[in-house]
């Protein structure tokens, strides 16, 4: 079975850092692009980013609220995606997606984990 | 920035028929956007409806179609279920250092 299973939200001060994990099992974590994506409380969907396939050189590529601050990276050996989250503002709260894409097709999500970010 | 815009909400009755739009601020959207459509029901993920403008998953059901409309990206509902109400996410990709652009989503309610 297919699965992505995002980690590692919580609770956060404004001005920290926290790091989220997309942990994927059923499918070759390497064939594909990871998407994170993002939704504010009541508010609809916002890419904020994604790993390119390491073939296609591990690069990733940001959406402007979040360059700068946010990294993207991957873990090809143990089949995880991460996003890096530095400098978090309040306007980071939100419930956090991870996607898995094939040539522009984000075909499965996980069911997210919740960043809180409040003094 | 890129914008892309959907209608905020649509009533639609049962067994009906109803499309949904997606529209670029950069101008008409083509096959090259590769319009995406998501479905997301309260408390749930988003769930994968549409790929690359008309391709359906194996899970998504026949009732569903995409196309391209006057310039817009389309989700189409035919004989639309109660099951279907829900909010409707549209996503394009741009060739630039912010590939994709979700739409600001329709409510569809089912009446």
């Amino acid at each position: 079975e297919v699965q992505l299973v995002e980690s590692g939200g919580g609770l956060v001060q404004p001005g920290r850092s926290l790091r989220l994990s997309c942990a994927t099992s059923g499918f070759t974590f390497g064939d594909y692009t990871f998407n994170w994506v993002r939704q504010a409380p009541g508010m609809g969907l916002e890419w904020v980013g994604f790993t390119r396939r390491t073939v296609d050189g591990g690069t990733s590529e940001y959406a402007a609220s979040v360059k700068g601050r946010f990294t993207i990276s991957r873990d090809d050996s143990k089949s995880i995606a991460y996003l890096q989250m530095n400098s978090l503002k309040t306007e980071d709260t939100a419930l956090y997606y991870c996607t898995r894409d094939l040539q522009w097709n984000m075909d499965v999500w996980g069911k997210g984990t919740t960043v809180i970010v409040s003094s | 920035q890129t914008v892309v815009t959907q209608e905020p909400s649509l009533t639609v009755s049962p067994g009906g028929t109803v499309t949904l739009t997606c529209a670029s601020s950069t101008g008409a959207v083509t096959s090259g956007f590769y319009p995406n459509w998501f479905q997301q029901k309260p408390g749930q993920a988003p769930k994968s409806l549409i790929y690359s403008t008309v391709n359906k998953h194996s899970w998504t059901p026949a009732r569903f179609s995409g196309s391209l409309l006057g310039g817009k990206a389309a989700l189409t509902l035919s004989g639309v279920q109660p099951e279907d109400e829900a909010d409707y996410y549209c996503l394009l990709y741009y060739v630039g250092p912010q590939p994709w652009v979700f739409g600001g989503g329709t409510k569809l309610t089912v009446l």
